[in-house]
Parts: structure tokens; C-alpha cells; sequence
């Protein structure tokens, strides 16, 4: 089994002030990572992913998340957020069963960027 | 390419009322999967198809069936509709195991 607590549900931050999303996972066997976004009444898109490899992984719209095994942590990271980065934020862990990869979602965290 | 489309976006039932939420992928996927998003919750999976003509359960299954017609669609039944079943209803699709998943935009369904 594996579970996905994020930290903050929500996070207000000025625009053009640099932002940290908290993700922490727990799991008995590896994992891969994801950070998928959701704007107001959309599905979810992916930000970015940990599947092996170099640990800091770098997203679209400037978005990068570091993956420490030892902290079991894999937290979002923006240098200069945009009015535009207002939206929700999800963490996600892999599994598997059979073939398919089951995701088990974190709770979200809702990034507002104000002006 | 429409990617993943879901119909329909919108629906308000009464207890006890019956409906089937459609979704269709373009992308030739081997997996589908259903989810439902509750405000503070994520989303948690409903049940999932790892390839054509395979169905299994996740982390919500009660209350629901689903069918894999074939490799594009993949649609959830709800046979008595509840009001714990207001929710929004997310299908996603990826190309197998381990692959990212594709989303579509989602039905927002309100059992009163």
C-alpha cells in the first residue's frame, strides 16, 4: 500500500515570489512520482515526473520537483510564480497491479498567486 | 486529436435514478481508469481497465460498474444513484503500466 500526504491544502504567495509545494509519500517498494496541475473546471494535466534517474526533474512552466529517497519527499519548486500558476496542485504515486499502473493522489494543494 | 473526451459534462439525478458516464480516448491506450475527485480528498480511483476486455476494482468500486467496450471506451455505470455519488467524475487513459495518464476534462454529476 502507499499513501501521498501533502502538507499545506493551501498556499497564497505575491507574484513573482518564489513558491514550494510539500509532497510526502510512503511506500514499501519503489516508486515513481508525478505532479499533475488542474485549472478552474479542467481535468488534471501533467507538470512533471520521477520515473529513475537524476533526482531534481524540471516540468513545463518552470515548474521542478527533487526527489529524496531518504526523506521519502518529492516537493515542488518554482523560482518566480505568475498570476497565471493560480491553481490546484496535485502529488501522485505509482503502484502496481498487474499490468496497470494504479495513481494514488495526495489531497491537492490550492497555489493562489496574488497580485 | 480530441485526446480523452467524456460525456456528458454536466448531469443532475434524483435517488435511485441510473445513468452511464461515457469516455473515449484517441491516443490507441492499452489502460483506462475512472476516478472521482471530492473537495479536501484528490481524486481515488474507481476502477481501472489494464487492457482491452479486463476490468478491475480500485479504491471506490461500491455503487459503480464499468464496461471496456473496446480499446477507445470506457464507461461507468452508476445503477441507483446515491448522494454520496455527487462528485466529479474524471476518466483517464495512459498507454500501459507505468505510463503517465492523460485526463479528460470531467462530468460533474449532483444526486439530489
Amino acid at each position: 500500500a502507499q499513501s501521498v500526504t501533502q502538507l499545506d491544502s493551501q498556499v497564497p504567495v505575491f507574484e513573482e515570489a518564489p513558491v514550494e509545494l510539500r509532497c510526502n509519500y510512503s511506500s514499501s517498494v519503489s516508486v515513481y512520482l508525478f505532479w499533475y496541475v488542474q485549472y478552474p473546471n479542467q481535468g488534471l494535466q501533467l507538470l512533471l515526473k520521477y520515473l529513475s534517474g537524476s533526482t531534481l526533474v524540471k516540468g513545463i512552466n518552470g515548474f521542478e520537483a527533487e526527489f529524496n529517497k531518504s526523506q521519502t519527499s518529492f516537493h515542488l519548486r518554482k523560482p518566480s510564480v505568475h498570476i497565471s500558476d493560480t491553481a490546484e496542485y496535485f502529488c501522485a504515486v505509482s503502484g502496481l497491479s498487474g499490468s496497470a499502473r494504479q495513481l494514488t493522489f495526495g489531497s491537492g494543494t490550492q497555489l493562489t498567486v496574488l497580485p | 486529436n480530441a485526446g480523452v473526451t467524456q460525456t456528458p459534462k454536466f448531469q443532475v439525478l434524483k435517488t435511485g435514478q441510473s445513468m452511464t458516464l461515457q469516455c473515449a480516448q484517441d491516443m490507441n491506450h492499452n489502460s483506462m481508469y475512472w476516478y472521482r475527485q471530492d473537495p479536501g480528498m484528490g481524486l481515488r480511483l474507481i476502477y481501472y481497465s489494464a487492457s482491452e476486455g479486463t476490468t478491475d476494482k480500485g479504491e471506490v468500486p461500491n455503487g459503480y460498474n464499468v464496461s471496456r467496450l473496446n480499446k477507445r471506451e470506457f464507461s461507468l455505470r452508476l445503477e441507483s444513484a446515491a448522494p454520496s455519488q455527487t462528485s466529479v467524475y474524471f476518466c483517464a487513459s495512459s498507454d500501459r503500466g507505468r505510463d503517465t495518464q492523460y485526463f479528460g476534462p470531467g462530468t460533474r454529476l449532483t444526486v439530489l
